[in-house]
């Protein structure tokens, strides 16, 4: 069954780093999406990509984030210089226009 | 403002026994209603999906329901188990692609 996979599985960074977070979506899917939950916290959303460009994204993304899709497959996001409120689970989701979203399993975060 | 609101925030119940967990939803325009389960630290998974125009869609041990005129949506867990355990959210798909999710309601099975 196809699945969306995110490497690292859990990344402990210092404050002030810069982070790639890596997603490989299922490969016949046009939307793309990162979402974060805190400890405790609800899932919010960061951002959604689709035909190369963010087509959405909320007040949480600014300027330290930023999404790619280098090469057809992988879609990361990157954080420029981490804060230790960064630290969550990050989920990247990929779905077919008006389907099922399909989460990853997440990688975790720790900004020390 | 889209928004997604469910109840109880969290539940216990024993083995065995049945639960409903609430979704009421502000998201215009609609486009579908999901439940997800999320188990500790791992991506949530699609349970069931709701359209416009369905009441009650079932899978397997458990039965959603929507409400389009009240914009309420249930989630109906039958003789649960322990595996049961986890959080359960409510996601309401805008038309379009975005997704506004609840804060999940959390369920605990205790034997």
């Amino acid at each position: 069954e196809p699945e969306v996979t995110q490497t690292p599985s859990h990344q402990v960074t210092q404050m002030g780093q810069e982070v790639i977070l890596r997603c490989v979506p299922i490969s016949n899917h046009l939307y793309f999406y990162w979402y974060r939950q805190i400890l405790g916290q609800k899932v919010e959303f960061l951002v959604s990509f689709y035909n190369n460009e963010i087509s959405e994204k909320s007040e949480i993304f600014d300027d330290q984030f930023s999404v790619e899709r280098p090469d057809g497959s992988n879609f990361t996001l990157k954080i420029r210089s981490t804060k230790l409120e960064d630290s969550a689970m990050y989920f990247c989701a990929s779905r077919l226009i008006g389907g099922e979203a399909f989460f990853g399993q997440g990688t975790r975060l720790t900004v020390v | 403002k889209n928004q997604v609101e469910q109840s109880p925030q969290s539940l216990i119940i024993l083995e065995g026994k049945n639960c409903t967990l609430q979704c009421n939803y502000t998201v215009s325009p609609f486009s579908n209603l999901r439940w997800y389960k999320q188990d500790t630290g791992r991506g949530p998974v699609s349970l069931t999906i709701m359209t416009f125009s369905e009441n009650t869609k079932s899978n397997g041990r458990y039965t959603a329901t929507l409400d389009a005129d009240t914009k309420q949506s249930s989630l109906h867990i039958t003789a649960s188990q322990l595996s049961d355990s986890a959080s359960y959210i409510c996601v309401v798909s805008v038309w379009g692609n975005k997704l506004v999710f609840g804060a999940g309601t959390i369920l605990r099975v205790k034997s």
